[in-house]
């Protein structure tokens, strides 16, 4: 089955620490999204990227760092200069295209311990 | 720049009852709407979409949604609420212009009471 995976499901860092959190999608999707929720909260974007090697910075990317290597996998490393890390990560992925809606990971709890 | 509005925070209904979760939208040109459902700890499920066609678009779990184009207004109804339909409702707009990313409402909490 086609669909997108993110790992682990539950993270905990020291403070200090950077921590990377994988996604992956067999979708054959061009363009890929990280967004933090925070308890009760609506979505922010951190960063997205359309195709490998490009990506750009969402609302929030400070403190939060990227890479697009392959066209498969967008992992988010949450840097020690992310003051308040403690959320609920989620990663979509799409095709390009006003038509296409978003396909959402089950998500990656980071806490801060 | 595009938008959309979730007006309520919280919608409580009795089961059994139809249930509405608001949105409006703010677009240059023709708006490509969605709706999404999150259960707690999950990642966001499509629910429908508005791309053209029929205002009334009907999708997953027996939900459906009416777009109004004098209204700018994409309300998600269901005709019976049940107890699992509580959950997380996010409507969403497609950008027409840049890269055309979804720009997300801020959500609304739907409360089904047995």
């Amino acid at each position: 089955d086609g669909g997108i995976t993110q790992s682990p499901k539950y993270l905990f860092r020291k403070e200090g620490q950077n921590v990377t959190l994988s996604c992956e999608q067999n979708l054959n999707h061009d363009a890929m999204y990280w967004y933090r929720q925070d308890p009760g909260q609506g979505l922010r974007l951190i960063y997205y990227s359309q195709i490998v090697n490009d990506f750009q910075k969402g609302d929030i990317a400070e403190g939060y760092s990227v890479s697009r290597e392959k066209k498969e996998s967008f992992p988010l490393t949450v840097t020690s200069a992310q003051k308040n890390p403690t959320a609920f990560y989620l990663c979509a992925s799409s095709r390009t295209g006003t038509a296409y809606g978003y396909t959402f990971g089950s998500g990656t709890r980071l806490t801060v311990v | 720049a595009q938008s959309v509005a979730q007006p309520e925070d919280q919608v409580n209904v009795a089961e059994g009852n139809p249930l509405t979760v608001k949105c409006t939208y703010s677009v240059s040109g023709n708006p490509y709407l969605f709706w999404y459902v999150q259960y707690p700890n999950r990642g966001l499920q499509f629910l429908l979409k508005y791309i053209t066609g029929d205002n009334l678009v009907k999708g997953s779990y027996g939900f459906e949604a009416e777009f109004n184009k004098s209204q700018t207004s994409f309300h998600l109804k269901k005709p019976s609420a049940l107890v699992s339909d509580s959950a997380l409702y996010f409507c969403a707009v497609r950008e027409n212009t840049g890269f055309q990313k979804l720009v997300f409402g801020t959500g609304t909490r739907l409360l089904v009471s047995p």
